[in-house]
């Protein structure tokens, strides 16, 4: 079985630019999210998805970021304008809704806002 | 006050040490309790996975619950290099919405 894939992996920008990191889940795993881990921390929710709706998103910087997932499948998430505060690992997981609901990581995108 | 308090470390151990990992939380709709591990430029992976008060035994690895004093452990019989991580404490409430600790940074020498 296919882990979650995440691109890029690492990304470097200058404060003010915007980024997007891109997640494919698990084959048939209806929820997603996506996590802001910076270093020394642990991870950080920033909004699950099931299938393409929204179910959390309480933590997410409303003015800068932004997500999608499209078809239920793939997700993008947004930063416009990144601030230095934005440097951090992004990681992806999915889920099935049936069982414990067990969440796979993916590998993350390392963000660096200079 | 963090919902979940772990100690950063990092915690230096040698081979074949027992290892004891440790986090306190606050809130009690807690229900489901876990260990992540997470090697260096990885993910977190699913170690161990808990829902009531008492032990739970995999190898070496034992977790342990307490929510009368919302504690939780794990402990790492026969430590080996390869053990060397961050460990990762995380509870959901409903919604299955983790809440993941700071994490400890352990080392096991050879």
């Amino acid at each position: 079985e296919a882990g979650v894939a995440q691109s890029p992996r690492y990304k470097i920008i200058e404060k003010r630019q915007s980024v997007a990191f891109w997640c494919n889940p698990i084959s048939g795993h209806a929820t997603l999210y996506w996590y802001q881990q910076i270093l020394g921390q642990g991870p950080k929710l920033l909004i699950q998805f099931q299938n393409n709706g929204v179910v959390d998103d309480s933590q997410l910087p409303k003015d800068r970021f932004s997500a999608e997932r499209l078809k239920g499948v793939d997700s993008t998430l947004k930063i416009q304008p990144a601030k230095l505060e934005d440097s951090a690992v992004y990681l992806c997981a999915s889920s099935t809704l049936a069982g414990r609901n067990e969440q796979f990581f993916g590998p993350g995108t390392r963000l660096t806002v200079l | 006050q963090k919902e979940v308090e772990q100690d950063p470390g990092p915690l230096s151990v040698p081979e074949g040490a027992i290892v004891s990992l440790n986090c306190t939380y606050s809130n009690s709709a807690f229900q489901y309790f876990m260990w992540y591990r997470q090697y260096s430029r990885k993910g977190p992976e699913l170690l161990m996975y808990t829902y009531s008060s008492g032990n739970k035994e995999d190898g070496r690895f034992t977790a342990q619950v307490d929510k009368s004093s919302k504690y939780i452990s794990l402990f790492i019989r026969d430590s080996q290099p390869s053990d060397s991580a961050t460990y990762l404490c995380a509870m959901i409430r409903a919604g299955n919405m983790l809440t993941f600790g700071g994490g400890t940074r352990l080392m096991v020498k050879p």
